[in-house]
């Protein structure tokens, strides 16, 4: 299928805030999603976002959609040490015989002290 | 539910040897994947079954990969023969989405996630 497109790394200082940026590329996506996945661990679901909405906040998360350009953005506030994880961006894929996500090749985030 | 259950979660095996893996979906999900990651492809999807069909398989690599969906509670993912290029993590995850073009659902399509079984083939 055709690619998410995702920045592999980003390195922030604990206290800042982390944007990560993804471009997908189908129009008709019904659902946007941000995955996390901690290290030796499998990816779990941190928000998401319903096609016709902007903007979707979540305590520390914010959610930007620009469905004109196709960019989906992740803010992530008052970033911790914790928050260092890979996270991946996904976009719902919908045809006649069934549904999948199509995931970007994630965003490795380090947060230093 | 204790979550998508996959074994092993390590396996070291020589090229040439067959390797079974296996997943086990959250009860009452029936949507199954199968995704690899590797650092240079990333998360790729392999196949997923809807109701212990096969719906798509087209990112299954090669001839050598197969994938079978017996009952709702238990898949495999077999390569044979395994070759050093097949090594990687393999993630199995399950959902309970329905999910159509036009649609709306209070469903959100989460996918849950294995804790997936890093393959090494030497």
């Amino acid at each position: 299928g055709e690619d998410v497109e995702q920045s592999l790394f980003l390195s922030v200082r604990e206290g800042d805030s982390s944007v990560i940026n993804c471009t997908y590329t189908d129009s008709s996506s019904t659902y946007l999603y941000w995955y996390k996945q901690e290290p030796g661990a499998g990816l779990q679901l941190l928000t998401y976002i319903f096609s016709n909405m902007d903007m979707k906040q979540d305590q520390r998360l914010t959610v930007l959609l620009n469905k004109k350009d196709k960019h989906l953005s992740l803010r992530i506030a008052d970033t911790q040490t914790g928050d260092s994880a890979i996270y991946f961006c996904a976009e719902s894929t919908n045809s006649n015989s069934g549904y999948a996500l199509n995931f970007g090749k994630g965003t490795s985030l380090l947060v230093t002290p | 539910d204790a979550g998508v259950i996959q074994s092993p979660r390590h396996e070291v095996t020589e090229m040439g040897q067959e390797v079974t893996l296996r997943c086990k979906p959250i009860s009452g999900h029936d949507y199954l994947f199968w995704y690899r990651q590797t650092m240079m492809r990333g998360l790729e999807l392999l196949i997923y079954f809807n109701n212990n069909v096969p719906i798509d398989d087209s990112g299954m690599p090669e001839d050598r990969f197969s994938a079978k969906m017996p009952n709702a509670s238990f898949s495999t993912l077999k390569i044979q023969p395994s070759e050093p290029r097949d090594s990687a993590v393999y993630f199995c995850a399950s959902s309970s989405l329905v999910l159509r073009s036009g649609y709306t659902t209070s469903n959100t399509g989460e996918l849950f996630f294995g804790e997936g079984s890093r393959l090494t083939v030497l």
